[in-house]
């Protein structure tokens, strides 16, 4: 069946490093590939998404590429803020299907 | 545009008590309706998803249900709680035309932490 697994945290950074999270999956077919973002006390929400092999997604800073060679999907990003202190979410969709299947999460916290 | 509401914000329950959360979309018609549960430093699980009204899928059999007695209202409930359904419980939602060609991604709502005591 189809999995993602992604870096286990948390990942602590000071700010304006450099931040990758790294993400690879296992799908039959050729996947959409999405990084989820939730901040404490709150809701998940879509930061960025690739739907299609060698496609960029890009927000907000961050960028993650679709490598179909190496089914990996890492998010990077060039200078962190205090801001970005959050829980990153890398998560896949089959073609066709109605049920999005997510990593467990990678919590990144922010020094100033 | 489309929000989603999801209350109440915070629940404390006894061991035992029964449960209602309630989820509903506005701006939108027949969404595909998703119920998660995310545990303390974990990450999601997903417990149920409709397509329709009165169509809902299990995905974990547990003591929770769910049901969808209108297009865009979802209610997760428990006749007699346990101590590990402490958590905090997220609704989302797809466009209705999900499962088709084009992949959408899902809008979450605020969610519900529920403490079991």
């Amino acid at each position: 069946g189809n999995s993602v697994t992604q870096m286990e945290g948390p990942v602590t950074l000071s700010e304006e490093a450099f931040l990758t999270i790294n993400c690879t999956y296992t799908a039959t077919g050729y996947p959409s590939l999405f990084w989820y973002v939730q901040y404490p006390g709150e809701g998940l929400q879509l930061l960025l998404k690739a739907t299609k092999a060698d496609d960029k997604g890009s927000n907000k800073g961050f960028e993650a590429t679709y490598r179909k060679e190496t089914t990996s999907f890492h998010l990077e990003k060039g200078s962190v803020q205090v801001s970005d202190s959050a829980v990153y979410f890398c998560a896949l969709l089959g073609p066709g299907g109605f049920k999005t299947i997510f990593g467990a999460g990678t919590r990144l916290f922010v020094k100033a | 545009s489309q929000t989603i509401h999801q209350w109440p914000a915070t629940l404390v329950q006894p061991v035992g008590s029964p449960l209602s959360l309630e989820c509903t979309v506005e701006g939108t018609s027949n969404p595909n309706l998703y119920w998660y549960r995310q545990a303390a430093g974990r990450g999601l699980q997903l417990l149920f998803y409709s397509v329709g009204i009165g169509q809902i899928s299990s995905e974990v059999p547990q003591n929770l249900s769910a049901s969808r007695p209108q297009d865009r209202q979802f209610i997760l409930s428990s006749k007699k709680l346990l101590l590990s359904d402490s958590g905090f419980y997220l609704c989302a939602w797809v466009p209705g035309l999900a499962g088709g060609p084009v992949p959408y991604e899902q809008y979450f709502g605020p969610g519900t932490r529920l403490t079991v005591t």
